[in-house]
């Protein structure tokens, strides 16, 4: 089965610094690439996803890139905010075996803190 | 607000006990996924609804069942509870089984004493 690695698991970083988080995934039918936010109490909210038709997507602050040969993709936080602390959970998503359904499988999440 | 909904929000029952987890899709969604998540084993995907149908599997033991009704609400039942269930279950749901984007609901925390 499909296999996602995800690092670092905390991160601290200043505000209006930038943040990385990279994941790796074994899987080469993965073909989706979603990148969710959970904050304390809450359930994890989608932020950006790319396809891997793509290899850079952008909206705002917020870029994810996609190296298919290689098997990775990293979310890209630029001028980080307090309210950006959260825990950062990626996908890889790939139609199962059956052609049913679509399955998403999730790294172990990062901990991101901005420091004021 | 994802316009998931999932209730009851915590839970505390007994080990053996039997508990039952509600979820309610957002507005036109036809497909609902549950997943567990606990602190040493991340978000793992227990199972998957599609109009009534179960289209995918994942990690989901025997104790534990799940459906979808016509009014495609979900129900995942819990039962023969242990200590190691305790663990927050999410909800998700997406407009078709085929469908990329999945949308979270808040969760519901489940405590085994």
């Amino acid at each position: 089965g499909e296999n996602v690695e995800q690092h670092p698991s905390t991160l601290s970083v200043q505000e209006g610094d930038s943040a990385v988080i990279k994941c790796t995934y074994s899987d080469s039918a993965s073909n989706y690439f979603p990148w969710y936010k959970q904050e304390l109490g809450k359930g994890p909210q989608l932020i950006i996803d790319i396809r891997s038709n793509v290899g850079e997507k952008k909206d705002q602050r917020i870029a994810v890139t996609l190296n298919k040969t290689a098997k990775h993709f990293s979310l890209h936080i630029t001028e980080t905010q307090p309210e950006d602390s959260a825990v950062y959970f990626c996908a890889a998503g790939k139609r199962i075996s059956s052609g049913s359904a679509r399955q998403l499988t999730f790294g172990s999440g990062t901990q991101l803190t901005v420091l004021p | 607000d994802s316009g998931v909904t999932q209730t009851p929000k915590h839970l505390i029952t007994a080990t053996g006990q039997r508990v039952t987890l509600r979820c309610s899709p957002r507005s036109g969604d036809l497909s609902v996924y549950w997943y567990q998540q606990s602190l040493d084993q991340g978000l793992q995907f227990l199972i998957q609804y599609y109009n009534g149908e179960e289209r995918a599997k994942g990690n989901i033991l025997e104790r534990f069942s799940a459906q979808q009704f016509p009014d495609l609400h979900s129900e995942l039942n819990l039962s023969s509870l242990e200590l190691g269930d305790s663990a927050l279950y999410f909800c998700a749901s997406s407009q078709g089984p085929l469908s990329y984007e999945q949308y979270f609901g808040p969760g519901t925390r489940l405590t085994v004493t």
